[in-house]
């Protein structure tokens, strides 16, 4: 069936540098994307979402791309912290009400 | 401001037992979900209510049911725990698909 897919199961960054996270999705009637963090033990955060209509988001230090034609989603993260060594999931809506996850992506930061 | 709050964070169950997984928001979101979490398998959707007095069945719903007692609460309960519903589970409440909000998670062990 369609689902959301990660490209990395996981990613090792040097702190301050710039962290870019890929999700490959399939369904094309999806009109709705969200990226979450997800930490040890807790339950997943919002970071930021994005609509079919945009290609390009921007939040604090995090910024979202949307290429429609390949169906690809990623999450920049702009010099990543130590408090961003989290797990990271897209999620997209393939109907009203229900989201679909993406198994993750493990990044953990170097100091 | 609580959020999603989930009872129990942990349990450990015997095969064959039954037990209810709590979940409460006091956001005022319309719709709620029950999703598991298992090791490289992301979040997949049990069930959910997009709204009081509604359930529906999500991607893996055998061996669970659902009850949206009011617009706040939606229960979980495994009636003959197994083995295979070992897992970490997520209450999360929304309005609409938007902005999902999680609890914190219920680990759950069946042995």
């Amino acid at each position: 069936g369609e689902s959301v897919g990660l490209h990395l199961p996981t990613l090792s960054v040097q702190e301050g540098d710039n962290s870019i996270i890929n999700c490959a999705y399939s369904n094309s009637a999806s009109d709705y994307f969200i990226w979450y963090k997800q930490e040890s033990g807790k339950g997943p955060q919002f970071i930021i979402d994005i609509r079919s209509n945009m290609d390009k988001r921007q939040g604090q230090r995090v910024t979202v791309l949307l290429n429609k034609t390949v169906k690809h989603l990623s999450l920049q993260i702009a010099a990543t912290q130590p408090g961003d060594s989290a797990v990271y999931f897209c999620a997209e809506n393939p109907d009203d009400y229900k989201l679909s996850f993406g198994a993750g992506t493990t990044v953990t930061v170097r100091a | 401001n609580a959020g999603v709050t989930q009872t129990p964070k942990f349990q450990v169950l015997k095969t064959g037992q039954s037990m209810t997984l709590q979940c409460a928001q006091d956001m005022n979101h319309n719709s709620m979900y029950w999703y598991r979490q298992d090791p490289g398998m992301g979040l997949r959707l049990i069930y959910y209510s997009a709204s009081e007095g509604t359930t529906d069945k999500g991607e893996v719903p055998n061996g669970y049911n659902v009850s949206r007692l009011n617009k706040r609460e939606f229960s979980l309960r495994l009636e003959s725990a197994a083995p295979s519903q070992t897992s970490v589970y997520f209450c999360a409440s929304s309005e609409a698909t938007y902005g999902y909000t999680f609890g914190s998670g219920t680990r759950l062990t069946v042995v």
